[in-house]
Order: structure tokens, then C-alpha cells, then sequence
């Protein structure tokens, strides 16, 4: 099964905002409310930024959201920081596998 | 605090078994509604689920993996372990166990809690 379409890069100045798309298909970010966003600092491992398209888990910062149109998700940071820079994974559930489907991942760099 | 460790050979020869372990602490697998599942990622790639340990028992494995994957949980040690067949250098990767994400007593499908990751290679 394909990953999750991501953009393989974007990047920002301090300061500014971002978005990264997701694209998926009927049998996942259309479909289902579960689409999760990871942040992964190189040799760490992901952590978990935003969950059912818009959710923030405690401690997250406010800076990080979630939304989603059709078959495709969005993660916006605004307000860029240094610490930002990472790859930032998508996934949603899908039927195809019952399983969490991943993004092929989007690295970010602060200018 | 629940933190995961996963534990396990650094190196498999080709066609034999890969096996990890992933040891909880702070918890317990076999309480409460969550998923234990297996991820991997090979260096410079996405992440792939490779499947989930339900604590009723129940397992789901990843369709492209299915024939070659075992996932079982010994409650006792309160680990859960993974075992992949027939393993070849496309296996090679990071593996990483991790718990899913439960909101009022709800599975969500996200990942809240994952282990450091284990590095695996296959090569003879």
C-alpha cells in the first residue's frame, strides 16, 4: 500500500508560518477523523503533535494545528522557531489494513 | 509514567528470524483499552506499521507482512514481542514499539508513547 503524499520539503524564516499537506484517498483521510501528525528529531524518535485531524495532546505547543480538507490534512506551525526544524510525519487510519498508514514525511528547515 | 524499552539482536542473517522485545514499565499491557504495535522505519524513510497487540488479546497485522509476522505479549513480564520470518536487507531498519493513544477511555489511532528504537540489520 502507498504512504501518505507529502511535500519532501518546506521551509521558513523565524517567526513565520507553514503548512504541510497530506494527501490520501477514500480509504483513509477523507473517510476516517484520524489523522495524526509526528515530529522526529534525527535519531529520536516521533512524537506526537496533533491527533483526530485537530487535536493537540497535553503539553504540545499552541503554535501547532491541525485541519482537513477532502482527502487532504494539513499541519500549520506558526509563529517558527529554530527548534521546529524536523521531519514531520502524517498517518490516518486506513480500511485498507485496519493499520495506522504513514506519510512518506516532510522535512523542515528554519531558515 | 509508562515508557517503553525495545531489546534484541542489532544483526540477523538473511532468511533466518527477527526477534524483538519490547518491556513496559510504568504500566501494564494487559489493563486498560490500548494497542501495542510494532513500527519501523529504514534509515532515510517513512514509517510502516507492522501491527498491534489489542489488551484482549487480539492482533492485526500489516496486509504487505502478514505471512511473515507474529506479534504475542507475555503479561506477566509485561512485554510484547515481535517476530519476523524470513527476514532480507529490506527489512533492515529501526524498530520501534509503541502505545497507542486513549482518550476517555478510547483508542485513537495515533501514537502517544513510543520506545527509543532499536536498530536491525540484516546481512550475512
Amino acid at each position: 500500500q502507498s504512504a501518505l503524499t507529502q511535500p519532501a520539503s518546506v521551509s521558513g524564516s523565524p517567526g513565520q508560518s507553514i503548512t504541510i499537506s497530506c494527501t490520501g484517498t477514500n480509504s483513509d483521510i477523507y473517510t476516517y477523523n484520524s489523522v495524526s501528525w509526528y515530529q522526529q528529531h534525527p535519531a529520536k524518535a516521533p512524537k506526537l503533535m496533533i491527533y483526530d485531524v485537530s487535536n493537540r495532546p497535553s503539553g504540545v505547543s499552541t503554535r501547532f494545528s491541525g485541519s482537513r480538507s477532502g482527502n487532504t490534512a494539513s499541519l500549520t506551525i506558526s509563529g517558527l522557531q529554530a527548534e521546529d526544524e524536523a521531519d514531520y510525519y502524517c498517518s490516518s487510519y486506513t480500511s485498507t489494513s485496519t493499520l495506522s498508514l504513514f506519510g512518506n514525511g516532510t522535512k523542515v528547515t528554519v531558515l | 509514567q509508562v515508557q517503553l524499552q525495545e531489546s534484541g539482536p542489532g544483526l540477523v542473517k538473511p532468511s533466518q528470524t527477527l526477534s524483538l522485545t519490547c518491556t513496559v514499565s510504568g504500566g501494564s499491557i494487559s489493563s486498560g483499552n490500548y494497542y501495542w504495535s510494532w513500527i519501523r522505519q529504514p534509515a532515510g524513510k517513512g514509517l510502516e506499521c507492522i501491527g498491534r497487540f489489542h489488551s484482549s488479546g487480539s492482533t492485526t497485522y500489516n496486509p504487505s507482512l502478514k505471512s511473515r509476522v507474529t506479534i504475542s505479549a507475555d503479561t506477566s513480564k509485561k512485554q510484547f514481542s515481535l517476530k519476523l520470518d524470513s527476514v532480507t536487507a529490506a527489512d533492515t531498519a529501526v524498530y520501534y514499539c509503541a502505545r497507542s493513544l486513549t482518550v476517555f477511555g478510547v483508542i485513537r489511532h495515533a501514537f502517544d508513547i513510543w520506545g527509543q528504537g532499536t536498530m536491525v540489520t540484516v546481512s550475512s
